[in-house]
């Protein structure tokens, strides 16, 4: 089954205390994102990667990090995280074959800091 | 800069009624248009892709159009039920993947 993974679901965590969110796919997609849902806000995209080794910004990437070691995992980094980073987040991928493929997301992390 | 707007936010329909959920986009320069399904507290479900040089696709009931000159895309939902209720945004992919703040949709039995 075509499915993106991310852990933690859930987590409570304290200003400062550096956490990584995990993403894993199996469709062997080049490229893999990262975005936060905010109310009002809508989808915003933290980071992007076209492939391992290739990482960009994406509209909201201050307090982020990222790397694209392998190619099916993107992890996202948060060094210091501050309650301004509690959000929604979500992982996606999607083949770069063609202009019209289609993106798959995770299931999202709940990240509070506090 | 892409700006992607969905009208209505919020949606309520009787269960049966058939409706359309709009979707617009500032620049006209995309290679498709892509509607989801969020549920509470989940992640998004693509529902249908529309290739720029594309009018419309169905899925079930679903119907999507797309008009690239207008920058106008509709979602149509035939029969509504109440399990479709959620929330649908559209995407507009560019250089980027754009999203509108969707469409809450809630459908009574």
């Amino acid at each position: 089954e075509a499915q993106v993974t991310q852990n933690p679901r859930y987590l409570i965590t304290v200003t400062g205390k550096k956490l990584t969110v995990t993403c894993s796919q199996n469709m062997n997609h080049e490229y893999m994102s990262w975005y936060r849902q905010d109310p009002g806000l809508g989808l915003r995209q933290i980071y992007y990667s076209m492939n391992v080794e290739v990482t960009d910004k994406g509209d909201v990437p201050e307090g982020y990090k990222v790397s694209r070691k392998e190619k099916r995992n993107f992890p996202l980094i948060l060094e210091s995280p501050s309650p301004n980073q509690t959000s929604l987040y979500f992982c996606a991928s999607k083949s770069t074959g063609g202009l019209g493929n289609t993106i798959y997301f995770g299931e999202g992390s709940w990240l509070t800091v506090v | 800069k892409q700006e992607v707007t969905q009208i209505p936010a919020a949606l309520s329909v009787p269960e049966g009624e058939n409706l359309v959920l709009n979707c617009s986009f500032t620049d006209s320069a995309i290679y498709n248009l892509q509607w989801f399904r969020q549920d509470p507290g989940k992640g998004l479900t693509s529902l249908l892709l529309i290739q720029s040089s594309q009018r419309e696709q169905t899925s079930g009931r679903l119907n999507a159009s797309l008009d690239k000159s207008s920058g106008r895309s509709t979602l149509y939902i035939a029969a509504s039920q109440p399990g479709d209720s959620a929330t649908y945004l559209c995407a507009v992919q560019g250089g980027k993947l754009i999203f509108g703040q969707g469409t809450e949709l809630s459908v009574k039995p």
